[in-house]
């Protein structure tokens, strides 16, 4: 399996711009996260989907943060408008939920840069 | 959900064994404990699971006393590649997700 793709990798905005960070599953695996890590607040997890709805999105930081999974094998995080304080790498992620302790996989990171 | 304490930081020398010990007090029943490491730019990968007594795979063995109210992840001659954060998480099926602060481990030659 190819693992959870991320795109893009890389990408620089300017603040007000809408950001799409995409995300591609592992397939078959029925959980999909995305987190957020900084230097100051560490790996945050911002919201989770289970079968494609969302569970718990406590960790979104504000209503400028919004996250879609329209089926099994995508989800879209959007931040708009951007600010700069939203620089940080965020991460998709995924697992299957029916194993105990299930493990979660992580893909390589979207790096967000806000000027 | 049961809170986990790691050490912030740790270094350690090339070749010496490196114990990181997690603790979870109010852990449940049903809960499992996890860990996972992070390298420097890449996300977060599992390197070992349990639930009681040890576990050993060929990266790490895990070590969880009968109370369970702590674990120690062991990581055997260590090289500067195992330089990296490692996170203990706790939790069943459905909750196992949040990560705390994970301990920096430096390996120095």
């Amino acid at each position: 399996d190819a693992g959870v793709i991320q795109s893009p990798r890389h990408e620089v905005t300017e603040m007000g711009q809408e950001v799409t960070l995409r995300c591609k599953p592992i397939s078959g695996h029925d959980y999909l996260f995305w987190y957020r890590q900084t230097m100051m607040r560490g790996l945050e997890l911002l919201i989770y989907f289970n079968n494609n709805v969302p569970i718990d999105d406590s960790g979104m930081p504000e209503d400028r943060f919004s996250a879609k999974m329209p089926n099994a094998s995508f989800s879209t995080l959007k931040i708009q408008p951007s600010e700069p304080r939203d620089s940080a790498v965020y991460f998709c992620a995924s697992s299957w939920g029916q194993g105990v302790g299930n493990t979660i996989y992580f893909g390589e990171g979207s790096w967000l840069t806000v000027v | 959900l049961a809170k986990t304490t790691q050490p912030i930081s740790m270094d350690s020398y090339e070749g010496q064994e490196v114990n990181i010990t997690c603790s979870h007090n109010n852990i449940a029943t049903n809960d499992y404990i996890t860990w996972y490491q992070q390298f420097p730019s890449q996300g977060p990968r599992f390197i070992i699971q349990g639930y009681k007594t040890k576990v050993t795979n060929e990266v790490a063995s895990l070590f969880i006393p009968a109370d369970r109210k702590s674990s120690t992840l062991s990581l055997p001659r260590v090289s500067l590649s195992d330089t990296a954060v490692y996170y203990c998480l706790v939790g069943d099926t459905g909750n196992q997700f949040y990560f705390g602060t994970g301990t920096s481990l430096t390996v120095i030659p």
